[in-house]
């Protein structure tokens, strides 16, 4: 059983075009997190979302976690090329014991020039 | 070096082999994470060490084996490994108890079983 689940799985777009990413769970959620893998690398942190309804903003990508902490979205604006990777969720259960991550199975993105 | 360093970047090894995979932070974090990513698959925790006691082992075969020496090393033993073993093994480090600071991941290691 996923606990987060994540869709699309897979999305290819033209350069330019917007696109959004979600991340979903029956589950409640202390904090989530996004994380983007580029081929032959390690996950890397994007960005933390601890607040119901909480929005960040990081340049051209813009997260949210839902009012009921079980769900998130990442927007990206004007996809590059340069966006092209692995995007993962990663979510902290209430009372987890070590704040232990839970992840998503990932959206594979390809922006094309 | 800052951050998470694995080594070695790339591993071909025969089902017969013993390696090890070896990780390394001092980034003063206290808790450290196996995990393996194969194609088409989510990310799959291995095995967690906090304060450098094996804290969770997700019913991984006996061919793999960790060791937490110290707080800034994680090793991943590995012998009489099968070709499904063949994938990119990632380790992880982070503060104990505080998710909000995220994990950080080493570069991983490609492992392919021949």
């Amino acid at each position: 059983t996923q606990l987060l689940e994540q869709s699309p799985q897979f999305l290819s777009i033209q350069e330019g075009e917007n696109l959004t990413v979600y991340c979903n769970s029956s589950s409640v959620f202390s904090s989530l997190q996004w994380y983007r893998q580029e081929p032959g690398e390690g996950p890397v942190l994007l960005v933390t979302v601890v607040t119901g309804g909480e929005v960040k903003k990081l340049k051209r990508l813009t997260f949210q976690f839902g009012d009921a902490r079980k769900d998130s979205s990442l927007h990206i604006t004007a996809a590059q090329p340069g966006d092209t990777g692995l995007y993962l969720c990663a979510g902290a259960r209430i009372y987890n014991q070590g704040g232990k991550l839970i992840f998503g199975q990932g959206t594979e993105l390809s922006v094309k020039p | 070096e800052t951050g998470v360093t694995q080594t070695p970047r790339h591993l071909v090894m025969g089902m017969t082999n013993k390696k090890s995979l070896k990780c390394e932070q001092h980034l003063g974090h206290n808790a450290m994470y196996w995990y393996k990513q194969s194609a088409k698959k989510p990310l799959e925790l291995m095995f967690v060490y906090s304060l450098e006691e094996r804290v969770e082992n997700n019913s991984v075969p006996s061919r793999f084996s960790p060791e937490c020496p110290n707080s800034s090393h994680l090793f991943l033993h590995l012998h009489t490994l099968q070709p499904e073993d063949s994938a990119l093994y990632l380790c992880a480090s982070s503060r104990e108890g505080q998710p909000y600071y995220g994990y950080t991941f080493g570069s991983g290691t490609r492992l392919t079983v021949v």
